[in-house]
């Protein structure tokens, strides 16, 4: 069953604005990880907050945690063209097996 | 890092025939492996991951099965593939719990 469900679906926005995509969970986490992926291609990690942590940053990329809400939010700023992908994001899971579950995604578009 | 070779990047196969994808990953020893599928424009599903040598887990009851001969080795298989088994299939490796995955660049399988 998937764990994380982002929202939107969909995004679509100008270059130069910020993208904000969300993610919910259902389960107690050790980490929330987010990933992007271009069209037919593999995935590629961007960046890992650990259960203990509230924000973290990478670049243009900011990414909240509120584990009392079971949620995370992605923040690209100043987006270019080249930001055009799916992102996603995904749990590894408190107990348990060792995995790392997957949500749907977002497709994200930057209008040039 | 890790870098993960996964081949052949697409394969059109007739219904009930086999089915044989293998991965392999260099930069590690004793990673834990994985097997994605994605279908089109949806999140990733978790087919199988291992923890070690012929350790291996299932998540979905299906028509797939994996091994993991050696440590660095995983290979997705199906004695007859089904039209259900159209789709992006992904491997993908840590080192351990709580850390990121590196991904393969992935098969489009096809089953007509």
């Amino acid at each position: 069953s998937q764990q994380g469900e982002e929202d939107p679906q969909a995004l679509s926005i100008q270059e130069g604005e910020n993208a904000t995509m969300n993610c919910s969970y259902k389960t107690s986490i050790n980490n929330l990880q987010w990933y992007r992926q271009n069209s037919g291609r593999g995935l590629v990690h961007l960046i890992l907050i650990r259960s203990n942590e509230r924000e973290k940053h990478s670049g243009r990329l900011r990414v909240t945690l509120d584990t009392s809400k079971k949620s995370s939010s992605l923040l690209i700023t100043a987006s270019r063209a080249a930001d055009t992908a799916s992102y996603f994001c995904a749990t590894d899971v408190l107990e348990g097996a060792q995995k790392l579950v997957f949500g749907q995604g977002t497709r994200l578009t930057i209008n040039p | 890092s890790q870098t993960i070779h996964q081949w052949p990047a697409t394969l059109v196969q007739p219904v009930g025939s086999p089915l044989s994808l293998e991965c392999t990953v260099e930069g590690t020893s004793n990673p834990n492996l994985y097997w994605y599928r994605q279908a089109a424009g949806r999140g990733l599903q978790l087919l199988f991951y291992s923890i070690g040598i012929d350790q291996i887990s299932s998540e979905v009851p299906q028509n797939l099965s994996a091994s993991r001969p050696q440590d660095r080795q995983f290979i997705l298989s199906s004695k007859k593939l089904l039209l259900s088994d159209s789709g992006f299939y992904l491997c993908a490796s840590r080192q351990t719990r709580n850390e990121k995955l590196f991904f393969g660049s992935g098969t489009q399988l096809s089953v007509l």
